[in-house]
């Protein structure tokens, strides 16, 4: 199947920096991303949905301008969490959408963010 | 998307089946039915997905009743690697635009 990448895999940052984290897909192209947020022992919820070339869709109560999602190719999506508090620390997960595999969604790995 | 309701929690005996039940009876005539688990601190894996008909893959089965109203996914020979949170999702097909919305899952334990 196809490979969705997460990068990096785990990350640990002060209260007030910036955090970046990459999701590549590796053997196709995605048109579109989606980023999901998950605390422990709850489900992944859903933050924004990534188009290549256009701006994000942010589910309701996600903050646009905390959470910076950008889709510049077919194969990365990026999503930066600004100014980070405590609350941020989350398991983030990204998924692509193959293309010519509309009933798909391929996820990468996640990423442990930990805010101190 | 219709919404679906699976147990929270489920026990199974390595080398036993697996029947992981899920009820979604609002479903539309055009949503599909997928499954997808999570295996601790890991990302969603699809295992399997179906309409109307039975569905098998090397990961498991699919029986989806006549009324479309449930489902169960069915792991024939359950291992130690099988325990995981188990999503049951509906979704239009061909939709890759679309984002899987996920419930609470089952969480399936495998033991010795």
């Amino acid at each position: 199947g196809a490979v969705v990448s997460q990068h990096p895999s785990w990350v640990i940052c002060k209260s007030g920096t910036s955090v970046k984290i990459e999701c590549r897909s590796l053997d196709f192209q995605a048109t579109t991303m989606f980023w999901y947020r998950q605390f422990p022992k709850q489900s992944l919820m859903l933050m924004a949905t990534s188009n290549e070339g256009s701006k994000a869709t942010y589910e309701q109560g996600v903050e646009k301008d905390k959470f910076l999602i950008n889709h510049a190719s077919l194969t990365l999506s990026t999503l930066t969490v600004t100014s980070a508090h405590p609350e941020d620390s989350s398991f983030y997960i990204c998924s692509a959408a193959h293309g010519l595999a509309g009933y798909e969604q391929y996820f990468g790995p996640g990423t442990r963010l930990t805010v101190t | 998307d219709a919404k679906t309701t699976q147990p929270p929690s489920m026990d199974c005996a390595e080398g036993r089946a697996a029947n992981l039940p899920c009820n979604h009876s609002t479903i539309s005539g055009n949503e599909y039915v997928y499954w997808y688990r999570q295996i601790h601190s890991q990302g969603p894996q699809y295992i399997i997905h179906g309409l109307k008909n039975n569905e098998t893959n090397e990961m498991a089965s699919l029986i989806i009743t006549e009324d479309r109203k449930s489902s169960t996914l069915i792991l024939p020979h359950a291992t130690l690697r099988d325990t995981a949170v188990y999503y049951c999702i509906v979704r239009v097909d061909g939709q890759a635009g679309t984002a899987l919305i996920f419930g609470k899952g089952t969480t399936l334990s495998v033991s010795s």
